[in-house]
């Protein structure tokens, strides 16, 4: 059974750095790529960029483009999404996703992470 | 990018009803076109990919049909549990991008 369980909610200050995770179970980590997705307060699902575990090569979208960056740990079937500086407006949930084999669709989701910044 | 427009932003029926909820291109995806269903408090699940094919574990009642630009989500006969958001998403590509819809909440009348 494919798993996507992600690290715990965090409350941090703007400034402060962040790091989430999402270990993966069920399936050999290093073939599929892996997604993230952000969903604001109320809103919507926002594709953010996604990385291949096997050598770490990453695609961001523009709107997250040096905003956040993605790492990937092989020997430990996890995937991490990283802030440097966190700002308010990154108070959301964000998802890990495990995309289709065609990279067309997510299969399956993790259970979401809640950031919240706030001073 | 490609916008997905999704109509209508509500759509309120009554367990047993049929559904049918709307998705528009602003340019073809091809068949790169999937559903997803979120319900309060929980991730989003997968429910028709590729147009109209629905995910393991998604039920008969569920069907997704289009292709280009106009897309439809349809659930045949309500039941109490399939009343939540959804979500329409497409695949640009290489290099990949993708976007969603806003969403059509499908709530209980």
């Amino acid at each position: 059974e494919v798993q996507l369980v992600q690290s715990g909610a965090e409350v941090k200050k703007p400034g402060e750095s962040l790091k989430i995770s999402c270990k993966a179970s069920g399936y050999r980590f290093t073939t599929y790529w892996i997604g993230w997705v952000r969903q604001m307060p109320g809103k919507g699902l926002e594709w953010m960029g996604i990385i291949y575990p096997d050598d770490s090569d990453t695609r961001y979208s523009p709107s997250f483009q040096g905003q956040v960056s993605f790492s990937a740990d092989k020997s430990i079937n996890t995937a991490y999404l990283l802030w440097r500086s966190l700002r308010a407006s990154d108070t959301a949930i964000y998802y890990c996703v495990r995309h289709s084999d065609g990279l067309n669709y997510f299969e399956f989701w993790g259970q979401g992470t809640l950031v919240t910044v706030s001073s | 990018e490609i916008v997905l427009t999704q109509s209508p932003a509500t759509l309120s029926l009554s367990p047993g009803e049929r559904a049918t909820l709307s998705c528009r291109a602003s340019q073809s995806v091809s068949a790169y076109l999937a559903w997803y269903q979120q319900k309060p408090g929980q991730a989003p699940r997968l429910v028709i990919y590729d147009a109209s094919n629905r995910a393991t574990g998604i039920p008969a009642r569920f069907s997704g049909s289009g292709s280009g630009t106009d897309f439809t989500l349809t659930i045949s006969s309500l039941e109490p549990e399939d009343f939540a958001v959804y979500y329409c998403q497409q695949r640009s590509d290489w290099p990949p991008s993708y976007t969603f819809g806003q969403g059509t909440k499908l709530e209980i009348k």
